[in-house]
């Protein structure tokens, strides 16, 4: 079974400055794919950034990038330039397709990430 | 384009009740997905639907029931509520083949007491 690990519950960062949550991961397959979603009060699950596992290069999406170290099973999320609407839970979750189909999400614990003005 | 939307978006029941969540996906997609997250907690996968079958279901009870409709909309039934099913009930939906992205409504925040 796979499984999603975070493993700091709470960060904060300046306003304009750079943080990176962390996650590690557990799974036999060698085909997924992996999420960071960010969860703000509005408790909406907003899709920040995606990972396909065959792919080497990282993903970007402008402030946003992952570090993802396919042997260690660690993706970690970069946020630069945090700005104050940044301030939410983000979770990092797994996914193996179905048949082709879009898979169950297996999520993490979350992150709470606060950015001070 | 309306995205997902959940119904209701708060509901208190007491122990025993049954409860019943609904979900339109996003306008194209087929696959619904349902999640309940506990407070403080990640979202855990309940079932997913397509083609109005249950296709995936995660580690819950057979309490937890639900139905899709050929209009692709979709239901969450939990019979004999206990208090530990008070937590927010969150629907994906998905556009199926080859996709990946799963677009969440806003959830249901249910309390059991």
């Amino acid at each position: 079974a796979q499984t999603v690990t975070q493993s700091q519950p709470e960060m904060s960062v300046q306003e304009a400055e750079t943080v990176t949550l962390s996650c590690t991961y557990d799974t036999s397959e060698n085909n997924y794919y992996l999420f960071w979603y960010k969860q703000p009060p509005s408790r909406q699950m907003i899709l920040v950034i995606r990972q396909e596992a065959y792919k080497q290069q990282n993903a970007t999406e402008n402030r946003f990038s992952v570090n993802f170290q396919k042997a260690a099973k660690s993706f970690s999320l970069k946020i630069s330039d945090s700005q104050l609407g940044d301030t939410a839970m983000y979770f990092c979750a797994f996914m193996k397709l179905l048949s082709g189909n879009t898979g169950k999400l297996i999520f993490g614990q979350g992150t709470t990430l606060q950015v001070k003005p | 384009d309306a995205g997902v939307t959940q119904s209701p978006t708060h509901l208190i029941k007491t122990r025993g009740q049954q409860v019943t969540l609904r979900c339109s996906p996003k306008s194209g997609h087929d696959t619904v997905s349902w999640y309940q997250q506990a407070l403080g907690q990640g979202p855990q996968f309940i079932f997913q639907y397509y083609e109005e079958e249950e296709r995936q279901r995660g580690n819950f009870p057979d309490r937890f029931s639900g139905h899709q409709f050929p209009n692709y909309s979709s239901e969450l039934n939990v019979n004999a509520l206990l208090l530990g099913d008070s937590a927010l009930y969150l629907c994906a939906s998905s556009p199926g083949t080859g996709e990946t992205e799963a677009f969440f409504g806003q959830g249901t925040r249910l309390t059991v007491v």
